[in-house]
């Protein structure tokens, strides 16, 4: 069946770096452009970035364009999320996402997510 | 930026329907998704397209989108229906609506 284990969340300092993975099985990885969507605690669901099946597009929101960088390693099938300069307002669980580019096919599926913690 | 605007909060009795609604600029010429997501867990899509339902979502869950409005429909409530309900759009770039909170009183 479809999985996808996120993994690399902890808590780290305002200014640091952290990168997530998502390691993806029980479907054919390179088939599916993948996204990462955060949630702050009590909140809702903001969309983060997206890649393209085969990783020649990328597509970032606003506030982490620049910061963040989406990239996925069809060898192990694994997605992931390097986040840099980071701060506190990007404390979140993080999800992995398998989808379509624009996420409205019925392929949509998430993981469980990780969270990271931005904190001195 | 687009917007999706979804009430806070939303409260039906068991067994009644549920009306969630989105709103957004044109959002009935886009496809409009719910996902559904319970304490503690990841969301789960439920509605895609506007109106269709991934495989094993029950027939009592159902959408429309027309206008500037897209309403999730949720027939015959029952307690395991109480959940987090997230509108979900694509508008130059993925847009969620801030989430409705169903209570089954």
């Amino acid at each position: 069946q479809v999985q996808l284990v996120e993994s690399g969340g902890g808590v780290v300092q305002p200014g640091r770096s952290l990168r997530l993975s998502c390691a993806a099985s029980g479907f054919t990885f390179s088939s599916y452009a993948m996204h990462w969507v955060r949630q702050a605690p009590g909140k809702g669901l903001e969309w983060v970035a997206v890649i393209s099946y085969d990783g020649s597009d990328k597509f970032y929101s606003g506030s982490v364009k620049g910061r963040f960088t989406i990239s996925r390693d069809k060898s192990k099938n694994t997605l992931y999320l390097q986040m840099n300069s980071l701060r506190a307002d990007d404390t979140a669980v993080y999800y992995c996402v398998r989808g379509s580019w624009e996420l409205h096919s019925s392929s949509t599926y998430w993981g469980q997510g990780t969270l990271v913690t931005v904190s001195s | 930026s687009y917007e999706l605007t979804q009430p806070p909060s939303v409260s039906v009795s068991p067994g009644q329907t549920a009306t969630i609604t989105c709103s957004g600029d044109k959002l009935g010429e886009k496809d409009a998704c719910w996902y559904q997501q319970k304490p503690g867990q990841s969301p789960v899509l439920v509605i895609y397209e506007d109106n269709k339902r991934p495989s094993g979502i029950p027939e009592r869950i159902s959408g429309s989108n027309s206008g500037n409005t897209a309403t999730l429909t949720i027939s015959g409530t029952q307690a395991m229906d109480e959940a987090d309900y997230y509108c979900q759009a694509w508008d130059s770039s993925v847009v969620f609506g801030g989430g409705t909170k169903l209570t089954v009183l």
